[in-house]
């Protein structure tokens, strides 16, 4: 079936630091690819998305490519901030919008 | 424009008790769906609405969970009777249109603990 695997956490690193949370799924057929995050008590939020390969989402510094032959959807960023705390869920949606997420991955920044 | 809301935020209940859910989407929105998030993973589909009636419910464990949106706007998810492994957030999303690739717009949660 459809499935994601994203990097386990927690993750923490220094403010500047680069970020990379690795993200690969299982799909059959083409689905579409999301980052969703989750600031403490607050509700998941639309991070970024990509609807199809080679299309690269971004939004607030994040970016990730829908790589279809290596199956990932990396989330990166060149220098990460305090405020980036937070916990980031790798998505898939097929075509009938049933999301699937992976565990999340808890990202602490330290100043 | 106001978002998903869901009450209440917090519920602590015993075993064998009932809860209930209520969540309101974002005005318009056709689909609504309800999600289980337990602590320290993704949030797993509950079950999918298109307006008033169920598009996926396959992950809903119906001897004791129910959800309805009679209407095609708010919608109730209720536990009946609640086990410890009921404990966790449960999230209520919605999204303007069925397709691949729109976005799905999430409440704040209610988070239930069951003792």
């Amino acid at each position: 079936g459809n499935s994601v695997t994203q990097m386990e956490g927690p993750v923490t690193l220094s403010e500047e630091a680069f970020l990379t949370i690795n993200c690969t799924y299982t799909a059959t057929g083409y689905p579409s690819l999301f980052w969703y995050v989750q600031y403490p008590g607050e509700g998941l939020q639309l991070l970024l998305k990509a609807t199809k390969a080679d299309d690269k989402g971004s939004n607030k510094g994040f970016e990730a490519t829908y790589r279809k032959e290596t199956t990932s959807f990396h989330l990166e960023k060149g220098s990460v901030q305090v405020s980036d705390s937070a916990v980031y869920f790798c998505a898939l949606s097929k075509p009938t919008n049933d999301m699937r997420f992976g565990a999340g991955t808890r990202l602490t920044v330290k100043p | 424009e106001a978002g998903v809301a869901q009450s209440p935020r917090y519920k602590i209940i015993e075993k064998r008790q009932s809860v209930a859910f209520w969540c309101n989407p974002i005005s318009g929105h056709a689909t609504l769906y309800w999600y289980q998030q337990i602590l320290g993973q993704g949030p797993k589909l509950l079950i999918q609405f298109q307006n008033n009636g169920v598009v996926d419910d396959s992950q809903l464990p119906k001897d004791r969970f129910s959800a309805e949106r009679l209407k095609g706007v708010d919608s109730t998810l209720k536990i009946q009777p609640a086990k410890l492994e009921d404990s966790a957030v449960y999230l209520c999303a919605s999204s303007s249109i069925r397709d691949r690739g729109s976005e799905q717009y999430f409440g704040p949660g209610t988070r239930l603990t069951v003792t």
